[in-house]
């Protein structure tokens, strides 16, 4: 597609409820990236993706968020038993090679749990 | 540890200032990249510009412009003679060259401008 598309764009979710964000990114593009922006804050890096393997993860917060990206295009980050401290705005972004060629981000997933 | 400080939290300015965002960066890389993105109220972070380490040239592009001095770790972006439509939020950010880790990108907390007609 013409630009990284994420779904849904807003979710509501109960605490404990589990939750899946999906990311489209560019056609061809190899390295895809999730990142965490609370209310105020900068993106806060959540993990890394080249093609189909999951080269870092260091930023997921708990054992409660999973992702994956099992073709190499798609990916989508799950969050079981949500909490209130998950909401915030899920963003993903994806590039054809990394900080050379530049990330492309998509308009986000805005969670809010209740 | 890799750290993009943004002090400026809001700036606030009538239409036609001129206004800098200031970000300060910290790395113990040689290699390594600096971006500026804007977050509109919609919330897409549209990229603005890129710069590696190797290159202190500024650049200007319209009404944006960019210091880079490596000697402050600085990395600093003008806009001249501003417009409501640059009422958003910035964001510096900083990524290393590191193996396997593609290139992660590490935000500054953002600078909020409000942009007054």
């Amino acid at each position: 597609g013409a630009g990284v598309s994420q779904s849904p764009r807003y979710k509501v979710a109960k605490r404990g409820q589990d939750v899946a964000l999906r990311c489209d990114p560019i056609s061809g593009h190899v390295s895809l990236f999730w990142y965490q922006q609370a209310l105020g804050q900068g993106p806060e890096f959540l993990t890394y993706f080249q093609n189909e393997a999951q080269l870092d993860k260091s930023g997921l917060p708990s054992d409660r968020f999973f992702a994956e990206r099992p073709e190499g295009s798609v990916s989508t980050l799950k969050i079981q038993r949500t909490q209130q401290e998950d909401s915030a705005v899920y963003l993903c972004a994806s590039s054809q090679g990394g900080q050379a060629y530049g990330y492309t981000f998509g308009s986000g997933t805005r969670l809010t749990v209740v | 540890a890799q750290k993009v400080t943004q002090a400026q939290t809001e700036i606030s300015v009538v239409e036609k200032e001129d206004v800098t965002l200031d970000c300060v960066y910290e790395t113990r890389d040689t290699t390594y990249y600096l971006f500026w993105y804007k977050q509109p109220p919609s919330g897409e972070l549209v990229f603005l510009i890129r710069r590696n380490s190797f290159d202190e040239q500024n650049e200007i592009s319209g009404r944006y412009s960019w210091n880079f001095q490596k000697s402050t770790s600085s990395f600093n972006f003008t806009i001249t003679a501003s417009q409501v439509v640059d009422s958003a939020v910035y964001f510096c950010a900083l990524s290393e060259t590191t193996y396997n880790q593609g290139g992660k990108l590490i935000f500054g907390q953002g600078t909020e401008l409000s942009v007054k007609p």
